[in-house]
């Protein structure tokens, strides 16, 4: 799989939109991108995913380039609650055996 | 619906001792998955299983870890003997099918202790 990259922490301030990027520069076309946080002392939980489009959802939207090499996760209003390590993954399409893969992701920290 | 259940929540042992944890699923689940996530780092694959057979454990230390699902339900993993580079939180995830539009769903995990 892809590998990925991205910033160690960010600050965000409470009620504005978090912008978490993510490099995946060496990403297949059969690959989509992934995107979980896991909150202190809890399990990793599923954000969003994507192949080309973006998408929304209730908890994020996330913006895939054209060329696909990079990608960002948006909190549109960040609250206390959403501070978290988040992690930017990339997998392969289909195949039994292409379990997720996690780097050291972004730790992101909101304050009042 | 239920989550992905996991038990204990905590252990402590000390090094070359036994220890095991237990995993269920959420219901229907085919694909059944065991990270280790050692402190400020991210999890870290051990295991995936497909119903009850063994789809990837090249990143599980067969010398001493062991796991089984053998119903293709509940799964149970195995340390013996443990060390002290085996302190981490243990987690367990599922997934409908291993599929690239099944999200995972994680267990709030074991955390263990070897002193």
């Amino acid at each position: 799989d892809a590998k990925t990259t991205q910033p160690t922490s960010m600050d965000c301030a409470e009620g504005r939109a978090a912008n978490l990027p993510c490099n995946h520069s060496t990403i297949s076309g059969n690959e989509y991108v992934y995107w979980y946080r896991q909150i202190h002392s809890q399990g990793p939980q599923y954000i969003i995913h994507g192949l080309k489009n973006n998408e929304t959802n209730e908890m994020a939207s996330l913006i895939i380039t054209e060329d696909r090499k990079s990608s960002t996760l948006i909190l549109p209003h960040a609250t206390l609650r959403d501070t978290a390590v988040y992690y930017c993954i990339v997998r392969v399409a289909g195949k039994a055996g292409t379990a997720l893969i996690f780097g050291k992701g972004t730790t992101l920290s909101v304050s009042s | 619906e239920a989550g992905v259940a996991q038990s204990p929540r905590y252990k402590i042992i000390e090094k070359r001792q036994s220890v095991a944890f237990w995993c269920n699923p959420i219901s229907g689940h085919a694909t059944l998955y065991w990270y280790q996530q050692i402190l400020g780092q991210g999890p870290k694959l051990l295991i995936q299983f497909q119903n009850n057979g063994v789809v990837d454990d090249s990143q599980l230390p067969k010398d001493r870890f062991s796991a089984e699902r053998l119903k293709g339900v509940d799964s149970t993993l195995k340390i013996q003997p443990a060390k002290l580079e085996d302190s981490a939180v243990y987690l367990c995830a599922s997934s409908l099918e291993p599929g690239p539009n099944y999200g995972y769903t994680f267990g709030s995990g074991t955390r263990l202790t070897v002193v």
